[in-house]
């Protein structure tokens, strides 16, 4: 079964960084991309990164290119999302998700989410 | 490429056909797909390349369209199915979804 957690969301400061990791189980992870989705409050979802599978290429939202990096460790299974100067707008419920595939194209596998507010 | 869903809230009875429409500000041929949000739970994905049904996915569900327009077909909606509805395109970057459309129970 197919198993994504994800963890390190908070309660921060404008301006602060935060990190969110993804642990995933029940698949080959290096086999697939991975992507971060974010759903904001009264806004709805929103696409914030992909990672493809080798962890060489990434792709990032207007919104939050330069800010945030997404990454990966195939070896341990996990995948990242580095989050630097956060403003409240990043407010969100933050999803790990698995690609149907190796390149970055759309989920198929949700996480249940890790809640990150930003607030001074 | 901005994704503009109609309408943004929709009022049905179990047992009623609804669609819902995706229109693209540009044309992504098939690089269409929709999601299902339930309140506490983690998104579901339904239908991708605009018409493919996911595995496992009721058949009650159906997609349709390419170029801009898009459309979500529930035939006969059942209790599970009151939720908001997202499409999503992945044609060109950066990849983005529509606004929702939230479907209550009437």
């Amino acid at each position: 079964e197919v198993q994504l957690v994800e963890s390190g969301g908070g309660l921060v400061r404008p301006g602060r960084s935060l990190r969110l990791s993804c642990a995933a189980s029940g698949f080959t992870f290096d086999d697939f991309a991975m992507h971060w989705v974010r759903l904001v409050p009264g806004k709805g979802l929103e696409w914030v990164a992909g990672m493809t599978w080798t962890g060489t290429t990434a792709h990032y939202a207007d919104s939050v290119t330069g800010r945030f990096t997404i990454s990966r460790d195939n070896a341990n299974n996990s995948l990242y999302l580095q989050m630097d100067d956060l403003r409240p707008e990043d407010t969100a419920l933050y999803f790990c998700a698995r690609d149907r595939g190796s390149e970055v194209t759309i989920s198929d596998y949700w996480g249940q989410g890790t809640l990150v507010t930003v607030s001074s | 490429i901005q994704l503009t869903q109609s309408p943004s809230f929709l009022s049905a009875s179990i047992g009623d056909r609804v669609s819902i429409t995706c229109r693209a500000s540009q044309g992504i041929t098939r690089y269409l797909a929709w999601y299902q949000v339930r309140p506490g739970k983690a998104p579901t994905l339904l239908i991708y390349a605009a018409s493919t049904l996911r595995s496992g996915v009721p058949s009650r569900f159906s997609g349709v369209g390419s170029g801009t327009d898009f459309t979500l077909t529930i035939s006969s909606l059942q209790p599970e199915d009151f939720a908001t509805y997202y499409c999503q395109h992945f044609d060109t970057f950066p990849y983005t979804f529509g606004q929702g459309t939230k479907l209550e129970i009437k």
